[in-house]
């Protein structure tokens, strides 16, 4: 069965330092990884995604992350963090189900930027 | 716009109560899912549709029932049977083919 680790369950930046949050996930095939973001009482939002393409992959707001087949990690970073990406970040896998497919969510890293 | 609507936002329920909470999606995705959050868990899969009149059963089912009987509407019903029901409540949409998941913006259910 495929799971995901997200290795810290909260991180603290100041506003325009780097920003690193890691992932790590198990897979039996080759997997699609996901980072999802979430704000306070709101439904989730794609941040970028990666399905056997380019090992970089660029998403909105900054964000990139990068696959390292080698480590099994997907961690997602920014160069510089910014007040407004003070949120929830879930790292996610796809697994291939009995009957069909199914999103596999880490348990959430809260991100914390301090001015 | 295209997009998921899941309503009410808030939803209040007595212990003992049945309470359905519903989920439209106009972007013609075939498939839909409900995941429960509660703190420190991440998103936990309830149940999931892949075509009309079809459902599977995820992590956590015990205590909810759902209906595919359209392909925009996925609505799922919290029974009594649910003996932790207080949790915030997503639903989501995907193509068949897997790049990612459309979500709404949720509905928090707590039981009084």
């Amino acid at each position: 069965a495929q799971s995901v680790t997200q290795l810290d369950s909260h991180v603290s930046v100041s506003e325009g330092t780097p920003v690193l949050l890691r992932c790590n996930y198990s897979s039996s095939y080759s997997p699609s990884l996901f980072w999802y973001v979430q704000h306070p009482n709101k439904g989730l939002q794609l941040l970028l995604k990666y399905t056997s393409a380019a090992t970089l992959v660029k998403g909105i707001n900054g964000f990139e992350a990068e696959f390292k087949k080698s480590e099994t990690s997907f961690h997602l970073t920014k160069p510089s963090a910014h007040m407004s990406d003070a949120a929830e970040y879930f790292c996610v896998v796809s697994e291939l189900a009995q009957a069909g497919t199914a999103l596999i969510f880490g348990k959430g890293t809260t991100l914390s930027v301090s001015s | 716009d295209g997009g998921i609507t899941q309503s009410p936002k808030y939803l209040f329920r007595k212990e003992g109560q049945n309470v359905t909470l519903s989920c439209e999606q106009n972007l013609n995705h075939d498939a839909m899912y409900w995941y429960r959050q509660d703190p420190g868990q991440g998103l936990r899969l309830i149940y999931y549709s892949q075509i009309v009149n079809d459902f599977q059963k995820g992590d956590i089912a015990e205590g909810y029932s759902v209906s595919r009987e359209k392909k925009e509407s996925f609505p799922l019903t919290v029974t009594s049977a649910q003996k932790n029901p207080t949790a915030f409540y997503l639903c989501a949409s995907s193509d068949r083919e897997i790049y990612g998941y459309t979500f709404g913006s949720g509905t928090r259910l707590t039981v009084v």
